[in-house]
């Protein structure tokens, strides 16, 4: 089975662009999330969504930051503007609802903003 | 302070030697608790799943929880080299999906 889909798997790219980071999530789970990885911070929730409802996007930083799922097999991250601090590593990570099901994460979009 | 903490190490051992991972959290109305591994430019894969105090052993990996001191570990015997990556704890407050807490992570390296 496919896991998790991001693409691109890398970005580099000036301040002030728009960058835009897709998921794909496994087929089937109804859970979806999206998460930064710093060296400083760690791995961090952004925002997450159930049945492609926004449930809780209080970890995202600021209004630059914005999520979508427009259907249950695609999701985006969209940042606009885009800041040298914004560098990190973005993952998607999907799971079912019930139980002990684990997040299963995809490998990930290395961002890089000059 | 963080609700989940972590040593970041890096922690280096000999083959064979049996590891120690820990976190602790303030927050006790956590119930649920994982430990996740990740490899170098991976994303995090789960390893361990567990609920409430004790302990649970999978193969050469075991994770205890002490509820009452808001204290996880994971132990790993036998290190092998293919157990060198980064192994994150992360805890959740219910049992249904939803927003996982991750500490910071635990950088191992097992040494041939």
């Amino acid at each position: 089975d496919a896991g998790v889909i991001q693409s691109p798997r890398h970005e580099v790219t000036e301040m002030g662009q728009e960058v835009t980071l897709r998921c794909k999530p496994i087929s089937g789970h109804d859970y979806l999330f999206w998460y930064r990885q710093t060296m400083m911070r760690g791995l961090e929730l952004l925002i997450y969504f159930n049945n492609n409802v926004p449930i809780d996007d209080s970890g995202m930083p600021e209004d630059r930051f914005s999520a979508k799922m427009p259907n249950a097999s695609f999701s985006t991250l969209k940042i606009q503007p885009s800041e040298p601090r914004d560098s990190a590593v973005y993952f998607c990570a999907s799971s079912f609802s019930t139980g002990n099901q684990p997040q299963h994460f995809g490998d990930g979009t290395r961002l890089s903003i000059l | 302070q963080k609700e989940v903490e972590q040593d970041p190490g890096p922690l280096s051992v000999p083959e064979g030697a049996i590891v120690s991972l820990n976190c602790t959290y303030s927050n006790s109305a956590f119930q649920y608790f994982m430990w996740y591994r990740q490899y170098s430019r991976k994303g995090p894969e789960l390893l361990m799943y567990t609920y409430s105090s004790g302990n649970k052993e999978d193969g050469r990996f075991t994770a205890q929880v002490d509820k009452s001191s808001k204290y996880i570990s994971l132990f790993i015997r036998d290190s092998q080299p293919s157990d060198s990556a980064t192994y994150l704890c992360a805890m959740k407050f219910d049992h249904q999906g939803g927003k996982l807490i991750f500490g910071q992570g635990t950088e191992l390296s097992v040494k041939p």
